[in-house]
């Protein structure tokens, strides 16, 4: 199984460009995230998608966008592209918590730089 | 907020064990994780561990939990070349089962 997939690897943009990241997740989980990780602080949530048809805001949404295609697809859109949001970018999926622990299954990263 | 921290860098010799920390503030916390990242790489679950317990071994690897010190640690014995990478805390908050509360990571170093 492919698990995660996030497309492109590398991406370099110029200040005011907009973007698309595309995740899809082959493993039938019903949450996915997209996180950002930034050097000495860990990951921050941007935006996540309990289930198909919902998606919730994260700790650093702004700047961002959201679409969760269908259960496999969920993308991350930069609008107008900012040197702040130079960083690495992971999509994640996972069951979902239910009731138990929420094990998250990551992609292998985008790094994306805004010149 | 809810916070989790962790030391930044830890450096053991190979064949000795390492002992990672971390620290967090929400005592009402469900689950805490340890996950690794190695280099260009996306982050991997190693193992997790539920609020009521005290300690959890598989393999090489064991997380121990004092919930009265908010301490949780993960102990890899016989460390390998291998092992050397980030390794990350995270906890889920009673409040949010979606939005994990991550440390910054902990970056193995192995020595020869």
């Amino acid at each position: 199984n492919a698990g995660v997939t996030q497309t492109p690897k590398f991406q370099v943009l110029k200040t005011g460009q907009s973007m698309t990241l595309q995740c899809a997740q082959d493993m039938n989980h019903n949450s996915m995230y997209w996180y950002r990780q930034d050097p000495g602080m860990g990951l921050r949530l941007i935006y996540y998608s309990a289930s198909e048809g919902t998606t919730d805001k994260g700790e650093v949404p702004n700047g961002y966008n959201v679409s969760r295609l269908n259960k496999r697809e969920f993308s991350l859109r930069l609008e107008s592209a900012a040197p702040s949001q130079t960083s690495v970018y992971f999509c994640a999926s996972s069951e979902g918590p239910g009731s138990g622990a929420n094990v998250l299954t990551f992609g292998a990263g985008s790094r994306l730089t805004v010149l | 907020g809810e916070d989790v921290e962790q030391s930044l860098f830890l450096s053991v010799r190979e064949g000795d064990s390492s002992v990672i920390n971390c620290t967090y503030t929400d005592s009402s916390s469900t689950y805490l994780y340890w996950y690794k990242q190695e280099p260009g790489a996306g982050l991997q679950l190693l193992t997790y561990i539920f609020s009521n317990m005290d300690m959890k071994q598989d393999q090489r690897l064991t997380v121990l939990l004092n919930k009265k010190d908010k301490h949780l640690s993960l102990r890899i014995a016989d460390t390998q070349t291998g092992d050397s990478a980030i390794y990350f805390c995270a906890e889920t908050p009673r409040d949010s089962n979606y939005q994990l509360i991550w440390g910054a990571g902990t970056k193995l170093i192995i020595k020869p």
